[in-house]
């Protein structure tokens, strides 16, 4: 499969908890998306990498939240101390220039 | 700032019917605009673009989209809908230009839902 892959599809954890996901972009796409989406809404941006580079960080990406790309591959993002509100679908997305992106399946994270 | 809007939360129509699944835009300049299209509980799969050339832009499962600049609109269509067809579609916008981050802008999604 040469699609985005993304690790774990779903995560249950406990309030507090840290909890990381995985994001494998499609081979040779140099730019990398995060968004979360929760029930009823639209995805919304999280951060972005250019290669290894991490460019862009929207507002929603509070300081419990890190990602990085090492390599300008795979891609990380971390949430620590995770709140019921990070309950959520994060999305991970590639793309090889400027019109567009593939998404991956996701990871649905619930906070118990 | 860019933004799309889809005025309808959900879209019912008979197999077989055509279907039509609303967007409008709001941009600054040149607009990239995508729809893609969800299952549940999984990602987002795209349909088409459009970003230059001729205003009726074709996609993948017999979609297709119609640009139309004077009514800043960009509706989804398809001549006969399938009961598979039922799924969230998302109308979405590119932020930025060549050289920023081009994230995409996305709509709150209309539910199609397509009878037997």
């Amino acid at each position: 499969d040469t699609g985005v892959s993304q690790n774990p599809r779903h995560k249950i954890t406990k309030r507090g908890q840290n909890v990381t996901f995985r994001c494998d972009p499609i081979s040779e796409h140099n730019r990398l998306y995060w968004y979360r989406q929760t029930l009823g809404q639209g995805p919304e941006f999280l951060t972005y990498f250019q290669n290894e580079a991490q460019l862009e960080k929207s507002r929603l990406l509070s300081d419990r939240f890190s990602a990085e790309r090492p390599k300008g591959s795979f891609s990380t993002l971390e949430i620590q101390r995770t709140e019921q509100g990070d309950s959520a679908m994060y999305l991970c997305a590639s793309s090889p220039g400027a019109a567009g992106a593939f998404f991956g399946q996701g990871t649905r994270l619930t906070v118990v | 700032a860019q933004s799309v809007a889809q005025p309808e939360d959900q879209v019912n129509v008979a197999e077989g019917n055509p279907l039509t699944v609303k967007c409008t835009y709001s941009v600054s300049g040149n607009p990239y605009l995508f729809w893609y299209v969800q299952y549940p509980n999984r990602g987002l799969q795209f349909l088409l673009k459009y970003i230059t050339g001729d205003n009726l832009v074709k996609g993948s499962y017999g979609f297709e989209a119609e640009f139309n600049k004077s009514q800043t609109s960009f509706h989804l269509k398809k001549p006969s809908a399938l009961v598979s067809d039922s799924a969230l579609y998302f109308c979405a916008v590119r932020d930025g230009y060549g050289g920023a981050t081009n994230k995409l802008i996305f709509g709150t999604g209309t539910l199609l839902a397509v009878q037997p």
